[in-house]
């Protein structure tokens, strides 16, 4: 059973400091995987997808990495602001599967301004 | 991208009763997905929603609890039968796209 953990559980960091997020999953048979960024009381929003060809993708200030060998995925966040403050998710899909995401519990980020 | 819009937006209920949401897409799609989200947990894969035939549900949920309904291949509804206080979450829709899931803004369902 695909299990997800996300690291740090919170986080909070001075405005305009580079941040990294950390996913790991115990089933490396992961075809894709997505970032999603959740604000309180919202649904979610869609941030990166790296699909089963690729190993990163890149957004604006944000990149997102894969490394299917270890199972493990990172979201780098360049030049924090008080806007990036949510919480961010990561999920995957595992290989031969039916769409089915499987979600961390998410790492909250504070950015202090 | 998908446009994914929920009925309603949130709702307080009372235990023994049931609360149908309503899912709506602005493009034609084949899965919809139901997960919830529990008070500080992350999301969970209730059941998958295909146009024409019965959701799927995954371990721990059943149809007599959440019945799903797919009468088209742009709506869908979940039902929330028989809550109790448990049952207090968020609940949302998705589907699959050429760029990954796309969720809904989600239902904040409080069962009293």
């Amino acid at each position: 059973k695909q299990e997800v953990t996300q690291i740090p559980a919170a986080l909070s960091v001075p405005e305009g400091e580079n941040l990294v997020l950390n996913c790991s999953f115990t089933d490396s048979a992961i075809y894709n995987l997505q970032w999603f960024r959740q604000d309180p009381g919202k649904g979610l929003t869609s941030l990166l997808l790296i699909q089963s060809s690729q190993r990163e993708q890149t957004s604006g200030r944000l990149n997102a990495s894969l490394d299917k060998s270890s199972g493990r995925s990172t979201l780098y966040i360049a030049a924090s602001q008080p806007g990036d403050s949510a919480t961010y998710l990561c999920a995957g899909v595992s290989r031969g599967g039916s769409e089915k995401l499987v979600f961390g519990k998410g790492t909250k980020l504070t950015v202090n301004p | 991208s998908a446009v994914i819009s929920q009925k309603p937006s949130r709702d307080i209920c009372q235990r023994g009763t049931s609360l149908t949401i309503q899912c709506q897409v602005d493009s034609q799609v084949t899965m919809m997905f139901w997960y919830r989200q529990q008070p500080g947990q992350s999301l969970t894969l209730i059941a998958t929603a295909n146009q024409g035939s019965e959701a799927t549900y995954e371990s721990g949920f059943v149809i007599d609890k959440f019945p799903i309904s797919r009468p088209n291949l742009t709506f869908s509804t979940l039902t929330v039968s028989n809550m109790s206080p448990e049952d207090s979450s968020i609940y949302l829709c998705s589907v699959a796209g050429t760029r990954g899931q796309y969720f809904g803004p989600g239902t904040r369902l409080t069962v009293l």
